[in-house]
């Protein structure tokens, strides 16, 4: 089975930087996922790790250590519209496994 | 840029009701995916689906529901005789062709209302 575990909910103020952590434990890995959820709105892409290391795409980036079941979502220059639930995901063979996503509240 | 759409956005219905959610992949997508989030809650898988047939399921996908790609570009899940607990958001997700995973990508959904 899958275990992923975010913190619930985290706070920050704009032009700040955050980093969000998940921890996982998991029957099969096929790649960690990110993704960002408005309320009431689908999930969309931010970031797809399958190797260790960071990979970066503009204020977001992401890391990944398979050995330690461990990656984080890092946010730079933190906006008001970064506001929102961040769900990791982990990859099997055809399914995505969510974890229960970490909301962030960004305040001026 | 190419996205999944789904229809209706909402759907109230009466429990024992069946209903058909639709959604409409991305079109050079081979692999598609039905999943639910219950409000306050996680999104949790439900089905996969490639070359015609389910790959995988998970355990809330019982006997009262299914899934069907009826001509090419229509991907339909089919709740039987709904239940209260039904009531969620559901979400499809397609994904292109990708040796490692590959991401997949959701539609807005459609929120189910049983009474």
């Amino acid at each position: 089975g899958q275990n992923i575990d975010q913190p619930t909910e985290m706070t920050a103020t704009e032009g700040a930087i955050v980093q969000i952590n998940c921890t996982y434990q998991t029957s099969g890995f096929n790649g960690l996922f990110w993704y960002q959820q408005h309320a009431g709105e689908a999930p969309t892409f931010l970031s797809y790790n399958v190797l260790d290391g960071l990979e970066e795409k503009g204020r977001f980036s992401s890391f990944l250590s398979r050995s330690k079941g461990y990656s984080y979502l890092l946010l730079k220059e933190l906006q008001m519209k970064d506001s929102a639930s961040y769900l990791c995901a982990v990859a099997g063979y055809s399914t995505l496994t969510f974890g229960k996503g970490t909301m962030l509240l960004v305040s001026p | 840029e190419p996205e999944v759409t789904q229809t209706p956005s909402h759907q109230v219905t009466q429990m024992g009701q069946e209903v058909i959610l639709r959604c409409v992949p991305i079109s050079n997508h081979l692999y598609f995916y039905w999943y639910r989030q219950i409000l306050g809650q996680k999104v949790e898988f439900l089905v996969s689906f490639y070359n015609n047939e389910i790959s995988e399921k998970s355990e809330i996908f019982d006997d009262q529901f299914s899934v069907e790609r009826p001509d090419g570009s229509n991907f339909t899940l089919k709740i039987r005789s709904t239940k209260l607990e039904d009531s969620a958001m559901y979400f499809c997700a397609s994904r292109g062709y990708s040796r490692n995973g590959g991401t997949q990508y959701f539609g807005p959904g459609t929120r189910l209302l049983v009474l």
